[in-house]
């Protein structure tokens, strides 16, 4: 796609329930990150995915989180068990894979979570 | 943790003014990147400064590094409206490729026309 696209654009869900928050990176792109933003934040990093190597997860606020990419492409957010803490705009970003960290970041629309 | 701390917080200036921005961060980085954030949704890419380049420029934008205070500064000249939003500095958590990236808090700029 033209883009990075990341599905619901607006999820307002009850405390305790589950969510699942969606992202399409740029075709090609190998590395795909999660990054919440809450209320006049900077953004947190969460998890991010590398190829088909082991995803760094050391982002992952606790253990109610988690993701996952298939086939290397897709990738699904999980926040388990939500909680009131959890609101927040949750962005997703691919990039090319490139050495020394000279990665410029395509960040999607982002989902705004709301846990009432 | 945030890694880089944007000042000031916000800016309000009129259209054909220059913005100036700035950006400390914290440890040793071989880039930085400024991204430009509208109505609190995606980022856009800007601008990416080495740890080996003193200033760059890019249409509008300047972008500054001095890597001995570990500052970073980014000017707009000539404002638009269209300028208004937040703008983020941001450096690679770690030197392996396709680190994640740490930001900063973000600085809101409105420009009034």
């Amino acid at each position: 796609g033209a883009g990075v696209s990341q599905s619901p654009s607006n999820k307002v869900t009850e405390k305790g329930k589950d969510v699942e928050l969606r992202c399409d990176p740029i075709s090609g792109h190998t590395a795909l990150y999660w990054y919440r933003q809450s209320l006049g934040q900077g953004l947190e990093f969460l998890i991010y995915f590398q190829g088909n190597s082991a995803p760094d997860k050391s982002g992952l606020p606790s253990d109610r989180f988690s993701a996952e990419r298939t086939g290397g492409s897709v990738s699904t957010l999980t926040i388990q068990r939500t909680q009131q803490e959890d609101s927040a705009v949750y962005l997703c970003a691919s990039s090319l894979v490139r050495g020394g960290g000279y990665n410029e970041q395509f960040f999607g629309p982002g989902t705004r979570l709301t846990v009432l | 943790s945030q890694q880089g701390e944007e000042d000031p917080q916000a800016l309000s200036i009129q259209e054909g003014e220059n913005a100036t921005m700035n950006c400390s961060y914290k440890t040793s980085i071989n880039n930085l990147q400024w991204y430009r954030q509208n109505s609190g949704r995606g980022l856009v890419h800007l601008i990416l400064i080495r740890s080996n380049e003193r200033e760059k420029h890019s249409g509008r934008l300047r972008v500054t590094l001095d890597t001995s205070k570990k500052s970073s500064s980014l000017l707009i000249t000539a404002s638009r409206a269209a300028d208004t939003a937040s703008y983020f500095c941001a450096t690679p958590l770690t030197r392996s490729g396709n680190t994640p990236l740490v930001f900063g808090k973000g600085t809101r700029l409105s420009v009034i026309a």
